[in-house]
């Protein structure tokens, strides 16, 4: 059974620019989650997806981000415009019903 | 809002030795205790987890132990092998709501 992939693994993008970021969760998993690492803190929670829809977004940190997950398989995470506060590590994890979470091995963003 | 400390950011401990990492969490409502161990470029994997209503779960050499009075839950590592050296994450979650909330992580090294 294939992880939870993500793609790109690293992407270096100027300030002002737009970056997409892909997660495809592991088959069969309704429950799609984002979290990412800042600077080396702890990992901190975006939103979370049911199917297609989004159950909880309280942790996206303004409207610079968009996450879709249309048709409820994968999901993409859009920052526009990208700040330099946005550099870290983006991760996607999925999971079936209340089950654990799997992680994917993330995407590495700087912003220059 | 929730919070959990974990302690100590840094532990280097000889082979063979046990590795002990502690999580202090602040939401009474926390029923759910995962830990993460994260490898260098990849994403957190899941090594145990536990329920609030069990005290203790073993796999193998770990361990995860839980006080909800005190609010707190431990890793043990016995035995411990080279190829344990990572940084290991703790995180809860409550009743209803699915968002994992980190600790800080610890960066376990063993030395040969």
């Amino acid at each position: 059974e294939a992880g939870v992939t993500q793609f790109p693994s690293h992407s270096v993008i100027e300030k002002g620019q737009t970056v997409t970021l892909r997660c495809d969760p592991i088959s069969g998993h309704d429950n799609l989650y984002w979290y990412r690492r800042v600077m080396g803190k702890e990992i901190k929670f975006l939103l979370h997806f049911v199917k297609e829809s989004k159950q909880d977004e309280s942790g996206m940190p303004n409207n610079r981000f968009l996450a879709e997950r249309t048709g409820g398989t994968y999901s993409t995470l859009k920052v526009q415009p990208a700040e330099l506060e946005d550099s870290g590590v983006y991760f996607c994890a999925s999971s079936q019903d209340v089950g654990p979470q799997h992680f994917g091995d993330g995407t590495r963003l700087s912003i220059l | 809002g929730e919070n959990v400390e974990q302690h100590p950011s840094t532990l280097s401990v000889q082979e063979g030795d046990s590795a002990v990492i502690k999580c202090t969490y602040s939401d009474s409502a926390s029923n759910y205790f995962p830990w993460y161990k994260q490898e260098l470029g990849k994403g957190p994997q899941l090594i145990i987890d536990i329920r609030s209503n069990v005290g203790e779960k073993k796999d193998q050499r770990i361990a995860v132990t839980l006080n909800k009075t005190a609010k707190h839950f431990s890793l043990h590592i016995t035995e411990t092998q080279p190829e344990d050296s990572a940084v290991y994450f703790c995180a809860t979650n409550r009743w209803g709501a699915q968002k994992l909330v980190f600790g800080q992580g610890t960066r376990l090294t063993i030395n040969p």
